[in-house]
């Protein structure tokens, strides 16, 4: 199976900052790799895919980059909305896929 | 607009099964993938499964092996999941995630909370 990490595992930041969480994978994925936002008590929402792709009604102050075992999600211009907490997933091993254990941003 | 809506909230013993429902609205039941994704309380997400509703087929996480049933009715667009044996682990709220196979999952379901004790 492919495991997967994040980092950092929490961070806090002012409202107007640039955020970079990190994925990394056990093994070579190429651009099979997606975002997700989680607001507490709501169901995840897409926000890449792709690897860099952005979804649809997604703000483009999100971002992603990367490729084959590491990945970043950047958040340029950090709103008070944005908290929450961001997961990372690979579809490389489709059908079978794997979360990362997410990253908590909160906002200063 | 495409939605999922998914059962209400289930309260079990431990030892007993569950049924949980995901009525697919606005696209076409069978061109899209059907996931489940579950998460503990004060947990991550965990990836379950999924079903193809073209036909049927079904893939999961090594750790449900044998505990695991994705069924669909194509008559009503709803995929159904039943998990078995239930433990206090399985304390949850279930999700249903749309997505086309290597795709992020687009729509998600509001999430059913299955409480085992």
């Amino acid at each position: 199976d492919i495991q997967m990490t994040q980092s950092p595992s929490s961070l806090s930041a002012s409202v107007g900052d640039r955020v970079a969480i990190t994925c990394r994978t056990s093994q070579v994925i190429s651009s099979y790799l997606n975002w997700y936002q989680q607001k507490p008590g709501k169901a995840p929402q897409l926000l890449i895919y792709g690897g860099t792709s952005l979804q649809t009604g997604v703000p483009s102050r999100f971002s992603g980059s990367g490729g084959g075992t590491d990945f970043t999600l950047i958040i340029n211009n950090l709103q008070p909305e944005d908290s929450a907490t961001y997961y990372c997933q690979q579809s490389y091993s489709a059908p079978r896929f794997t979360f990362g254990p997410g990253t908590k941003v909160e906002i200063k | 607009q495409a939605q999922l809506v998914q059962s209400g909230a289930e309260v079990k013993k431990p030892g007993a099964s569950v049924k949980v429902s995901c009525k697919a609205s606005g696209y076409t039941f069978s061109n899209s993938y059907i996931h489940w994704v579950r998460q503990a309380p004060r947990q991550g997400l965990e990836w379950m499964g999924l079903i193809d509703p073209r036909g049927g087929s079904t893939s999961h996480a090594q750790k449900f092996q044998g505990r695991i049933a994705m069924t669909r009715d194509t008559s009503t667009s709803t995929v159904y999941m039943d998990l078995y044996s239930l433990r206090s682990e399985d304390t949850a709220v279930y999700y249903c995630a749309r997505s086309n196979i290597l795709d992020g999952f687009d729509i998600w379901g509001q999430g059913t909370t299955v409480t085992v004790s």
